[in-house]
């Protein structure tokens, strides 16, 4: 079966950095996503990872190890606007994507 | 270009009563997943069509439950005997074509159709 955990919830000042950790167990492992959801919003992708290492997008970083079944989200400068939940995704070699019970961040001015 | 549209966006049943859930992808996307988010919950895969291969059903959590794609493109999420415990959010995705690249896997969703059942 696949799991994944990660924290429930995450504060941060404005202007911080903030990490959120997922680690993953799984079958046939392709790759890592995370996606960001608003309250009242749908998800919408962030970010990716199929190799080790760490990919830059703006203000949001990944980081796979996938050795460890590991991965990360890096926000940068956080704003206000960036109070939202964020889920790390699983692909399995099958195209099917399997969801984290997301991470509540909420900003503090 | 538009995006993923599911109808209705709200849904209020009485228990025992069958719903039909619409979910129109992105056109040319390949891949089509449901997946059912209750109250401050993770998102739960029910099921994923891809092409003309047989669906991946092993999300979905009973019999009563059912889902169909049609042409390849428009899919219909059909509860039967709906209980309370069905009231959640359903949502829908789409991704270009799955396992190609990152630009071609990422899922697209639409914004959800809140289901109650009284």
């Amino acid at each position: 079966g696949q799991s994944l955990e990660q924290p429930s919830e995450v504060t941060a000042v404005e202007g911080a950095i903030v990490q959120i950790n997922c680690t993953y167990q799984t079958s046939g492992f392709y790759g890592l996503s995370w996606y960001q959801q608003h309250d009242g919003g749908a998800p919408t992708f962030l970010s990716y990872n199929a190799l080790d290492g760490l990919e830059e997008t703006g203000r949001f970083s990944s980081f796979l190890s996938r050795s460890d079944s590991y991965g990360y989200l890096l926000l940068q400068e956080l704003q206000m606007k960036d109070s939202a939940s964020y889920f790390c995704a699983v692909s399995s070699n099958t195209g099917k994507l399997i969801f984290g019970q997301g991470t509540t961040l909420q900003v503090k001015p | 270009g538009a995006g993923v549209s599911q109808s209705p966006s709200n849904k209020v049943t009485e228990k025992g009563k069958d719903v039909e859930l619409r979910c129109d992808p992105i056109s040319g996307h390949t891949a089509l997943y449901w997946y059912r988010q209750s109250l401050g919950q993770g998102l739960e895969f029910l099921i994923y069509f891809q092409g003309n291969s047989a669906p991946d059903k092993s999300g979905l959590p009973s019999d009563r439950f059912s889902a169909e794609r049609t042409g390849g493109s428009v899919s219909t999420l059909t509860i039967q005997r709906t209980q309370q415990e069905d009231s959640a959010v359903y949502l829908c995705a789409s991704s270009l074509a799955p396992l190609v690249a990152v630009s071609t896997d990422t899922q697209y969703f639409g914004p959800g159709t809140r289901l109650t059942v009284l």
